[in-house]
């Protein structure tokens, strides 16, 4: 069965870093994409980025340069997302996700409260 | 950049109506689109790829339809687990993969 387990929520201060992973079991992250989305309260879905795990090789929506790094760890089959210089802003859940003609496989969500 | 502007924001149905929900991309994305619902709480969920491919498990009720840059998807006889938001995404040529800004469909 594909799952995607994600890491517990986080309350961390502003100016801080965190690292959210997503450890998937069912299939090996080497034989696809692996995605990240945000979505703050109330609000709509923002795809953030995507790491090809077979070389490392990362691709980001503009508006995340700077904010964000995707990694991936194949021996663990899991992926990351970095965040940095966190503000309030950065309040939101994280989904990772599966390509596959569409994302047909999410992680549960991670909360991430930025707050002092 | 490729962008998704999706119709309308939100939705007022009752159970047994039928509902379309539209995206423009801003530019030709070649069928490359998906479709997503998410209820309140909970991770979206694949229903439609490829414009038109219905996901497992989704009902007959739900199809997408389009080509170009304009597509829908249509959900007939709504049925009360259908209520929730819906996405529409693009996954043409290189990234970013932008997702529509959301329909939210509530009962009337």
């Amino acid at each position: 069965e594909v799952q995607l387990q994600q890491s517990g929520a986080e309350l961390v201060k502003p100016g801080a870093s965190v690292k959210l992973s997503c450890t998937a079991s069912g299939f090996n992250i080497k034989d696809t994409y692996m995605h990240w989305v945000k979505q703050r309260p109330e609000q709509g879905l923002e795809w953030i980025g995507r790491i090809d795990p077979a070389n490392g090789n990362t691709k980001y929506d503009p508006k995340f340069q700077g904010k964000a790094t995707i990694t991936a760890d194949t021996s663990s089959n899991t992926a990351y997302l970095q965040l940095s210089s966190l503000t309030s802003e950065d309040t939101a859940v994280y989904y990772c996700a599966r390509y596959g003609y569409g994302f047909d496989y999410w992680g549960q969500g991670t909360t991430l409260t930025v707050s002092s | 950049d490729i962008q998704m502007t999706q119709s309308p924001a939100s939705l007022s149905a009752s159970v047994g109506e039928t509902v379309t929900i539209t995206c423009r991309a801003s530019g030709n994305i070649h069928n490359y689109l998906a479709w997503y619902q998410q209820k309140q709480g909970k991770s979206p969920q694949l229903l439609v790829y490829n414009a038109k491919t219905l996901a497992d498990g989704v009902p007959s009720r739900f199809s997408g339809s389009g080509s170009g840059t304009q597509y829908s998807l249509k959900i007939n006889s709504l049925q009360p687990e259908d209520f929730g938001s819906y996405y529409c995404q693009h996954f043409w040529s290189t990234p970013p993969f932008t997702f529509g800004s959301g329909t939210k469909l509530e009962i009337k």
